[in-house]
């Protein structure tokens, strides 16, 4: 079953502007996962983020994580038409009953524009 | 170079004809899942491994099959399939269950007429 929800389903932006994709879920977890896909191809693992953390970087990424809310976002700075892909968060349920299942959200199609 | 290699990439066949889409990785990783992408459902589970000889259902395993007698290889087993089959197949795999990132082959495009 899908769990997450992601917002907005499509982005488009021009090059230098940041991009924000937003992801809520429904369970409690053990972390969550940022993948990029390019059209048809293979994911690609971003970012992970476990449930005891709230904020985390790599190079131009930001993912933050509000258990509270059980939801994340993703921010890209500064985007580049290499960032052009479809944007898939993805939970790991807590509780070992889910043996390291991904749950995907529908993903954020983003668009940037040179 | 850290892989994980699936075959074939695109593939188009008939009702009934069984088929394997193999999956290989050269990590060592003890955990192997499939999924399937589908257009308006996302990416849902199939299949996945814990180790050699460890396997279990995912969220849609019906009309699948999967075996994992060697670390490195879970074929994807379709013994009779059908049109609603048809989908984006892709194999990961990951060190632990659970514990850290899943790498994702390049996937497999089937098409059953």
């Amino acid at each position: 079953s899908q769990q997450g929800e992601e917002d907005p389903q499509a982005l488009s932006i021009q090059e230098g502007e940041n991009a924000t994709m937003n992801c809520s879920y429904k369970t409690s977890i053990n972390n969550l996962q940022w993948y990029r896909q390019n059209s048809g191809r293979g994911l690609v693992h971003l970012i992970l983020i476990r449930s005891n953390e709230r904020e985390k970087h790599s190079g131009r990424l930001r993912v933050t994580l509000d258990t509270s809310k059980k939801s994340s976002s993703l921010l890209i700075t500064a985007s580049r038409a290499a960032d052009t892909a479809s944007y898939f968060c993805a939970t790991v349920d807590a509780g070992g009953t889910s043996y390291g299942k991904l749950t995907f959200g529908q993903g954020t199609i983003l668009t940037v524009h040179p | 170079e850290a892989q994980v290699t699936q075959n074939p990439r695109y593939l188009i066949t008939v009702t009934g004809k069984k088929l394997t889409v193999t999956c290989s990785q050269n990590m060592n990783h003890e955990y192997m899942s499939w999924y399937r992408q589908d257009p308006g459902l996302g990416l849902r589970q199939i299949y996945y491994s814990m180790n050699v000889e460890v396997t279990d259902k995912g969220d849609v395993p019906e009309g699948y099959k999967v075996s994992r007698k060697e670390k490195r290889n879970f074929p994807l087993i379709l013994e009779s399939p059908s049109p609603n089959q048809t989908s984006l197949y892709f194999c990961a795999s990951s060190l632990l269950a659970g514990k850290g990132e899943q790498y994702f082959g390049p996937g497999t495009r089937l098409t059953v007429t």
